[in-house]
């Protein structure tokens, strides 16, 4: 069992669709951090959220942090080809502590 | 700036075999970790090490090993390879804790390993 579980899975749109990915978990996080990751290389950074009810912005992405800190959102408005790749959200296990869990991961198919 | 450098990229393993992957990092991180990646299944923690001589387990950690006898180097053995153990294994580093603002976590480019 994850302790971090990403829906949906897989997700395959037209270029200009808007979509949400959902990252929730039972356990309390201190931060959340979303990751995106292209075939053949390691996640990169995308953002992170540390304060209940947060709300990020990065261009057209959108991050939300739960005000629980159970759960965050991306959402992404007129999604584009080059959106496509895997998208993670990580956190630590405990508060203060150095072991780093992922999310089960959402893969994004944008279609020009 | 080579960042964290993972070799080999690929692996082909019988079952029972030992071997060692490969991690190093020039960026002076007192963090590195191991993870896995299967399908459907994000990246699982494997071990991971807050400075030379310090290592804990993530978790996943039966059926490999690791050391820390320097802050550039993370090795991960596989003691005995076995067909679940095929996978792709990632190598990450951060200056302090991966969730802190100012320390991300720094991927290599992962070792693809198969074990039949």
């Amino acid at each position: 069992t994850q302790l971090l579980e990403q829906s949906p899975q897989f997700l395959s749109i037209q270029e200009g669709e808007n979509l949400t990915v959902y990252c929730n978990s039972s356990s309390v996080f201190s931060s959340l951090q979303w990751y995106r990751q292209e075939p053949g290389e390691g996640p990169v950074l995308l953002v992170t959220v540390v304060t209940g009810g947060e709300v990020k912005k990065l261009k057209r992405l959108t991050f939300q942090f739960g005000d629980a800190r159970k759960d965050s959102s991306l959402h992404i408005t007129a999604a584009q080809p080059g959106d496509t790749g895997l998208y993670l959200c990580a956190g630590p296990l405990a508060s203060g502590t150095y072991k780093y869990i992922f999310g089960t991961g959402t893969r994004l198919k944008v279609l020009a | 700036n080579a960042g964290v450098t993972q070799t080999p990229k690929f692996q082909v393993l019988k079952t029972g075999q030992s071997m060692t992957l490969q991690c190093a990092q020039d960026m002076n991180h007192e963090y590195m970790s191991w993870y896995r990646q299967d399908p459907g299944m994000g990246l699982r923690l494997i071990h991971y090490s807050v400075g030379a001589g310090i290592t804990d387990q993530g978790e996943v950690p039966n059926g490999y090993n690791v050391s820390r006898s320097t802050t550039e180097d993370f090795p991960l053995r596989l003691l005995s390879a076995a067909p679940s153990q095929t996978s792709v294994y990632f190598c990450a580093s951060s200056y302090g804790q991966p969730s802190s603002y100012n320390s991300p976590l720094h991927f290599g480019n992962g070792t693809r390993l198969t074990v039949t």
